[in-house]
């Protein structure tokens, strides 16, 4: 079985250009969330999304965005691109998101960005 | 909120030697514990959880961790490292009263000698 795969692998932008980057969870998860691992840091949630409706958001600025689509896949999407942007984009997905549920977050390979 | 601390950027140990990765936590809820791996440049993996019962769990691989309440702390232990061991490792909770977010420490980097 296929686990999160993310896409693209790596991508490199220009400053103030607008970025998408694509989550597909493992089958039959209903729970994809975002992180931004920047070099050398632990990663920092951004969103999370279950059943395609927001149910947690980080401290990132409104220039960060998510959806989820009735097949679970999720987009990240970034406007007005800074350099301190650049950084690893994680997806994990879960199998819920119920309130004190012992579910484990599956994360992908992550997408490299690089804004220049 | 919830915050947590892994105390060493960089441990290096001798190959077969035995090995302490530090994490503590702090949160004003009950939290589960994980404890993740990261091979260069690849994603995050789990390596063990505790989220109730016995206090010390174990991966498949040989590394375990025991959950102290007492001192907030879930250090993470492997009686004798392989060079294959060489990844950052990440300590991590998650509050029993929510499902939306994990709060990573910033890392260990281990590095293993030959």
């Amino acid at each position: 079985d296929a686990g999160v795969t993310q896409s693209p692998t790596h991508l490199i932008k220009t400053r103030g250009q607008h970025v998408t980057l694509r989550c597909s969870p493992i089958s039959g998860h209903k729970s994809v969330s975002w992180y931004q691992q920047v070099l050398g840091q632990g990663p920092q949630f951004i969103f999370q999304y279950y059943e395609k409706e927001e149910r947690g958001r980080g401290n990132f600025p409104d220039r960060f965005s998510a959806r989820q689509f009735p097949n679970y896949s999720s987009e990240l999407n970034v406007n007005a691109l800074l350099l301190g942007d650049s950084a690893l984009y994680l997806c994990a997905s879960s199998l819920t998101a119920r309130q004190g549920a012992r579910t484990e977050a599956f994360f992908g390979q992550g997408t490299r960005l690089t804004v220049v | 909120a919830q915050s947590v601390t892994q105390l060493d950027s960089q441990v290096p140990v001798f190959e077969e030697a035995p090995v302490e990765l530090r994490c503590n936590y702090s949160s004003s809820v009950s939290v589960y514990l994980f404890w993740y791996v990261q091979y260069p440049n690849q994603g995050l993996q789990l390596l063990l959880k505790y989220l109730s019962g016995s206090t010390l769990v174990e991966s498949i691989n040989g590394f375990e961790a025991e959950f102290n309440k007492s001192q907030t702390s879930f250090h993470l232990r492997k009686p004798s490292v392989h060079i294959s061991d060489t990844a950052e490792y990440f300590c991590a909770v998650r509050p029993m009263n929510r499902d939306d977010k994990i709060i990573f420490g910033k890392g260990t980097r281990l590095h293993i000698l030959p």
